[in-house]
């Protein structure tokens, strides 16, 4: 059965205290991986989407790697304004996305 | 941009009311989904539609049926509401390219339902 499990479920981070968040996952055929950040309240926002093992994203002061079995979403000197929680999902190619529960991440200032 | 679009921020219904929930793209998305969110359990994926007037069930259909007669309207309707309904509602959509469907979704502000 397919599966994500992300870890750990909530974080709290000084400003500019860099860390990372994981993503592990066991599915049949990767066919994409996805990082979404939701506000409280509100819709996820797309991030990234990782394909295959080896590959990498960045958008400012974030950056996603992908392995066989696990992602990583890394926060370098993250910001209060960074503060949200942060879903992976998988898919292996049908409609169904598997989504994990999230990481609750907290940056003080 | 992608916007998808939902009728409601928050809605309270009754026992036994029937519940339309609508969604809105402009992007021109074939595919839309229809997924419910609450606390540890994540997002569950209640309908899809991959095109006008076609739909798959997802993990959690029942109680729910959804319509699609126009390629950017997707709507979740609740028969006969009931109170373990209460949840967050988000509506997403994605693009699909030639024989796949394993692109990211954009998601809606949700919308959050309390049923009394």
């Amino acid at each position: 059965e397919d599966q994500v499990t992300q870890s750990p479920e909530a974080l709290r981070l000084q400003e500019g205290e860099s860390s990372s968040l994981n993503c592990s996952y066991t599915v049949s055929g990767l066919r994409g991986l996805f990082w979404y950040r939701q506000d409280p309240g509100k819709g996820p926002e797309f991030l990234f989407t990782l394909y295959s093992a080896g590959e990498e994203k960045e958008k400012e002061r974030l950056k996603a790697t992908l392995t066989k079995k696990e992602s990583f979403l890394h926060i370098t000197a993250p910001k209060p304004e960074d503060s949200a929680t942060y879903l992976c999902a998988v898919t292996s190619g049908t409609y169904k996305y598997i989504f994990g529960t999230g990481t609750r991440l907290k940056v003080l200032a | 941009d992608v916007k998808v679009t939902q009728s409601s921020r928050y809605l309270v219904k009754r026992t036994g009311e029937k519940v339309f929930l609508e969604c809105v793209q402009d992007m021109d998305h074939e595919n839309m989904f229809w997924y419910r969110q609450d606390p540890g359990l994540g997002l569950r994926l209640i309908y899809f539609s991959y095109d006008v007037k076609m739909k798959e069930k997802g993990d959690i259909p029942e109680g729910y049926s959804v319509s699609r007669e126009k390629k950017e309207r997707f709507s979740l309707i609740l028969e006969s509401a009931s109170t373990n309904q209460t949840s967050m509602y988000l509506c997403a959509s994605s693009l699909r390219l030639a024989g796949a469907t394993y692109n990211e979704q954009f998601f809606g502000p949700g919308t959050r339902l309390t049923v009394l």
